[in-house]
């Protein structure tokens, strides 16, 4: 079975912190990467994925994450944040078939002071 | 593009009674997806259609739960009878292939059951 590990549940940064969630994996074989966000009362938003090639990803708005196969992680960076970015943030992969199901961490909450 | 439409938005029943959701997909997608997304964790996949057959029912709970997707295109979620335990949010998801590569989420759907 393949999980999805977020460590951090609950993040409390200032305007201007710097920003990185971690993201774990359990699964052995081809993942696809996946970072969603959730601005309240919104649905999903797709912030970043990673397929193939180049392990740094950028994202939008400032996000970029970076996968790290030796230690079945991709976690989410962003140098500095904006109190916009209170949200929820999901990480979720792919077992990289065509079967498009996601499994997702439980979240991370992320609350940014102005 | 139009997004993802689901309703109602909130819903709020008694235990042993039934409930029933409703998806309508992006015009074109092929594959929808029904997730359930209880509070503090991560969304889990129920089901999942290609056009109208399904794909993955396999953590669905088939003693209570049950979809269907007429023509390919919308899809009803139904619950009966409710337990305490399916307050959650159920999120319809679709896309135009089968793989994760054009996931669009709906806001989903608030149950509470009292």
């Amino acid at each position: 079975a393949q999980s999805v590990s977020q460590h951090n549940h609950h993040v409390i940064l200032s305007e201007a912190a710097s920003l990185e969630l971690g993201c774990n994996y359990s699964y052995g074989g081809t993942v696809n990467l996946f970072w969603y966000v959730q601005y309240p009362g919104q649905h999903l938003q797709l912030l970043l994925k990673y397929f193939s090639g180049d392990p740094l990803v950028k994202g939008i708005k400032g996000f970029e994450a970076e996968f790290i196969k030796s230690k079945f992680s991709f976690n989410l960076r962003k140098p500095s944040v904006q109190w916009s970015d209170t949200a929820e943030y999901f990480c979720a992969i792919d077992r990289g078939s065509t079967l498009g199901r996601l499994y997702f961490g439980r979240g991370t909450q992320l609350t940014v002071w102005p | 593009e139009a997004g993802v439409a689901q309703s109602p938005r909130y819903k709020i029943i008694e235990k042993r009674q039934s409930v029933a959701f409703w998806c309508n997909p992006i015009s074109g997608h092929a594959t929808l997806y029904w997730y359930q997304q209880i509070l503090g964790q991560g969304p889990k996949l129920l089901i999942q259609f290609q056009n109208n057959g399904v794909v993955d029912d396999s953590q669905l709970p088939k003693d209570r739960f049950s979809a269907e997707r007429l023509k390919g295109v919308d899809s009803t979620l139904k619950i009966q009878p409710a337990k305490l335990e399916d307050s959650a949010v159920y999120l319809c998801a679709s896309n135009p292939i089968r793989g994760p590569y054009g996931y669009t989420f709906g806001s989903g759907t608030r149950l509470t059951v009292v």
